[in-house]
């Protein structure tokens, strides 16, 4: 089956660092996606990785590695407006007729403290 | 940027009854649409994958007869849930792939009340 796995909630303060970790073992990969999303809102793209190492876009960044099944978002400069859940999903063609669907994981609560 | 709409935003409706969502992509073609389902403080589930031109493909779990969907057109997608109960009240949000993107755009979402 497909698993995704990131922390449920995390905590930081504001103009701090955070680093939200994502895990995945999956039957079919062709990309691994990060997500905004703030409460009764759809998400929002914010990164998309298919090749190993970092992909920087200002004040995120995002990381993959294929070969351990592992990916983090990094956030730096936290502002309040950061908080939000962070969704990492997973491309891929997971069935027998190869669907090119997104898998979601979770999702990773994020709150920021003044 | 590309643009996915969704209608209505909101509705309530009695149980029992039949509720049709639009999610239309408005500045390009989308051959696959997506539906998902949203829980309070859960992630997305995927319903269903939706095909332009042919019949839908379902998640395990997912009722094909009570979800019907129907992608009549490149830029059309609808979700109707028929017989509606109060536990199928929640957030409903359609996505759209324009034609050799990776990505998927979201669009805002239907959130479902049934009495």
């Amino acid at each position: 089956g497909q698993n995704i796995d990131q922390p449920t909630e995390m905590t930081a303060t504001e103009g701090a660092i955070v680093q939200i970790n994502c895990t995945y073992q999956t039957s079919g990969f062709n990309g691994l996606f990060w997500y905004q999303q703030h409460a009764g809102e759809a998400p929002t793209f914010l990164s998309y990785n298919v090749l190993d190492g970092l992909e920087e876009k200002g004040r995120f960044s995002s990381f993959l590695s294929r070969s351990k099944g592992y990916s983090y978002l990094l956030l730096k400069e936290l502002q309040m407006k950061d908080s939000a859940s962070y969704l990492c999903a997973v491309r891929g063609g997971f069935s027998m007729n190869r669907d090119d669907k997104i898998i979601f994981g979770k999702g990773t609560r994020l709150h920021i403290l003044p | 940027g590309a643009v996915v709409s969704q209608h209505p935003s909101w509705v309530i409706c009695k149980s029992g009854t039949s509720v049709k969502i639009e999610c239309r992509s408005l500045d390009f073609q989308a051959t696959t649409m997506f539906w998902y389902r949203q829980f309070p403080k859960q992630s997305l589930m995927l319903m269903a994958t939706s095909n332009e031109g042919s019949k839908a493909t379902y998640e395990q779990g997912v009722e094909k007869d009570k979800f019907l969907i129907n992608h009549a057109s490149l830029t059309l997608s609808t979700l109707t849930v028929t017989s509606a109960h109060p536990e199928d009240s929640s957030f409903y949000i359609c996505s759209a792939r324009d034609v050799g993107s990776y990505e998927q755009y979201f669009g805002p979402g239907t959130r479902l009340t049934v009495t």
